[in-house]
């Protein structure tokens, strides 16, 4: 079954310390994975796709293949970075409705 | 545009009755869906539309009875409420040439 895991509820940093946000996830074929982001009272909104390989407010993730891994990363933290993240995963249908399996959440908190 | 919309924001139900939570988007998009969020849990779907007339089951479907019989509207039909179904409900919408979907802002519901 595919399951997408976030081990960490929360991350503090500082102010321009880097981030990672980890996530590994679970699936025999080609999925397609993606980064969600949820501000405060604000709706949840895709941040980034693997399969567009861009970086988004200064984040970026990699998919690893070997290591099942989709880890967000973002070089210098921003306070406005705090919000929750939740990693996806879909069947990676080229076409068709999308069926995504979300992480649990990480709540990133981004001190000054 | 208003993009998805959700009434009502919060609910009470008692065990055994019956609502439905509504569920717009303006945007003319194809797919529809509903999500449930439970607490230290990922975002899960309970049914999805890739079209007026067509409805399919997510991964938790039971008790839930959904109809597209318009592009615009979504409803998910809560027969008889159990406590299980407390939960903060999310619709999304997206268009199947784009994997982003767009969330409406949630329903919270309690059912006692």
């Amino acid at each position: 079954a595919q399951r997408v895991t976030q081990p960490e509820k929360l991350l503090s940093v500082f102010k321009g310390a880097p981030v990672e946000l980890k996530c590994n996830y679970s699936y025999s074929g080609s999925p397609e994975l993606f980064w969600y982001v949820q501000y405060s009272r604000q709706r949840l909104q895709l941040l980034l796709r693997h399969i567009s390989r861009e970086s988004i407010k200064g984040f970026t993730a990699d998919l690893n293949k070997g290591e099942t891994s989709f880890h967000l990363k973002k070089p210098f933290a921003q306070e406005e970075d705090s919000a929750m993240y939740y990693c996806a995963l879909s069947e990676g249908m080229n076409t068709g409705f999308q069926k995504l399996v979300f992480g649990t959440g990480t709540r990133l908190l981004v001190s000054p | 545009n208003a993009g998805v919309t959700q009434t009502p924001k919060f609910q009470v139900l008692k065990t055994g009755q019956s609502m439905t939570l509504q569920c717009a988007q303006d945007m003319n998009h194809e797919y529809m869906s509903w999500y449930r969020q439970d607490p230290g849990m990922g975002l899960r779907l309970i049914h999805y539309s890739v079209g007026a007339g067509i409805t399919d089951q997510g991964e938790v479907p039971n008790g839930y009875n959904v109809s597209r019989s318009t592009t615009e509207d979504f409803p998910l039909r809560l027969l008889s409420a159990a406590p299980s179904q407390t939960s903060v409900y999310f619709c999304a919408s997206s268009q199947g040439t784009s994997y982003e979907q767009y969330f409406g802002p949630g329903t919270r519901l309690t059912v006692t």
